[in-house]
């Protein structure tokens, strides 16, 4: 089993749609959890981290769930520039543990 | 500023030829790290450093070795090159400071192939 793990995708959903996905991690010593974003053939930018109490940046809102071990993201009133991978970030204390997810495709149509 | 910087962009080797895998970042970074990504594995750690002179395995070391002499500088050598190590090749720096690393910036990537 993954140590992070995300539904792949691609999430095909109309421009202005709410959209939601979900990370799960398996390891509960996990501390601190990220959202980046990949456009394709490019580097991975970091989107936002993701807080205990969960935080917003504008249409962007990011849940940390410790019981039940998922990060989660909604985007709301998606945009076309939306459409992109967006990998999920479980980080331990140690700096050699740093898991990524394989990511979950969003397309975005007109 | 630049940020990170990788060269080359794209690289053909053949198996068992070595090359080195250039990184760079004018942040002041303490933490670098040299990622690869393959389809559906994600982002894996190759290498890690905390600050020049310092260097640690990652997830996946084998067949590669690094050295950070400088703080800007952190190249990546492909000792004897296989076709398994086919790949896109990510750098990466962050602040060096507890959970702030998770907060990283990339390089554009080297796109290898090992034939």
């Amino acid at each position: 089993r993954k140590e992070v793990e995300q539904d792949p995708g691609p999430f095909n959903v109309p421009e202005g749609a709410t959209v939601a996905f979900n990370c799960t991690y398996s390891n509960s010593a996990s501390q601190s959890f990220f959202w980046y974003r990949q456009d394709c053939r490019k580097e991975p930018k970091l989107l936002m981290s993701v807080y205990s109490s969960g935080n917003e940046d504008g249409r962007f809102t990011a849940q940390l769930n410790r019981a039940s071990q998922y990060i989660s993201l909604l985007i709301r009133d998606s945009k076309l520039s939306d459409s992109a991978t967006y990998l999920c970030v479980a980080m331990y204390s140690s700096a050699s543990k740093i898991i990524f997810g394989s990511g979950t495709r969003l397309s975005i149509r007109p | 500023n630049a940020g990170v910087t990788q060269t080359p962009k794209f690289q053909v080797l053949k198996t068992g030829q070595s090359m080195t895998l250039q990184c760079a970042q004018d942040m002041n970074h303490e933490y670098m790290s040299w990622y690869r990504q393959d389809p559906g594995m994600g982002l894996r750690l190759i290498h890690y450093s905390v600050g020049a002179g310092i260097t640690d395995q990652g997830e996946v070391p084998n067949g590669y070795n690094v050295s950070r002499s400088t703080t800007e500088d952190f190249p990546l050598r492909l000792l004897s090159a296989a076709p398994s190590q086919t790949s896109v090749y990510f750098c990466a720096s962050a602040i060096t400071g507890g959970l702030a690393l998770g907060a990283q910036f990339f390089g554009p990537g080297t796109r290898l192939t090992v034939l």
